[in-house]
């Protein structure tokens, strides 16, 4: 079975500065990685995936995430915060491709808050 | 891109009554459909996985005769909380599956049972 795993619950910022937000994902196989922006009362929205290629992805509103194979982790970056960025960020992982039935495994999420 | 409409967006309704909530995807065809329901300042659990024509999948411990999902065609499913409680109080969450891109989320539905 798949697991995600976001070590911190909270992350604060400063605004123009750069902010990290922590995933490690266990699964069998390929890793499928998703980034999710959640906002009060809001469903989820896309931010990145990493299905293959470059372990630098780049994703909506200046988000970028790394794959690292060795370590298990794909981190969501942003190389200068905004206040607007504040929200709950989930990590998912599935052991299959974007159309299969397999479901989303997510993380426990992480709430951004940047200070202003 | 992908848009899912998740209605209502807030629904408060008397203990013992139904609520059905809708999940259409406007602009694709949705193979898989998946139901979540989120406790404040909690991850995802999810509760079932719904495919067009076939029964539901439901995960362990969700009952299927309190949360009835009914996916009739490639742009629909809904989900219909029978019999209210407010233990049954929470926000529920729609995506939807295509063959291209990551899974699309509607906006949730925040559900008051009194």
């Amino acid at each position: 079975a798949q697991s995600v795993a976001q070590p911190e619950d909270q992350v604060n910022v400063a605004e123009g500065n750069p902010l990290t937000v922590k995933c490690t994902y266990s699964v069998s196989g390929n890793p499928y990685l998703f980034w999710y922006v959640q906002y009060p009362n809001r469903g989820l929205q896309f931010l990145l995936k990493y299905i293959t290629g470059d372990n630098l992805v780049k994703g909506s509103y200046g988000f970028e995430a790394e794959f690292n194979k060795s370590q298990t982790s794909f981190h969501l970056k942003k190389p200068s915060a905004l206040v607007s960025d504040s929200a709950l960020y989930f990590c998912a992982v599935s052991p299959s491709p974007p159309g299969s039935a397999r479901q989303l495994t997510f993380g426990s999420g992480t709430q951004l808050t940047v200070l202003p | 891109g992908a848009v899912v409409s998740q209605h209502p967006s807030r629904v408060i309704c008397k203990s013992g009554t139904s609520v059905k909530i809708e999940c259409r995807s406007l602009d694709f065809q949705a193979t898989t459909m998946f139901w979540y329901r989120q406790f404040p300042k909690q991850s995802l659990m999810l509760m079932a996985t719904s495919n067009e024509g076939s029964k539901a999948t439901y995960e362990q411990g969700v009952e299927k005769d309190k949360f009835l999902i009914n996916h009739a065609s490639l742009t629909l499913s809904t989900l219909t909380v029978t019999s209210a409680h407010p233990e049954d109080s929470s926000f529920y969450i729609c995506s939807a599956r295509d063959h291209r891109t990551a899974d699309t989320f509607g906006s949730g539905t925040r559900l008051t049972v009194v």
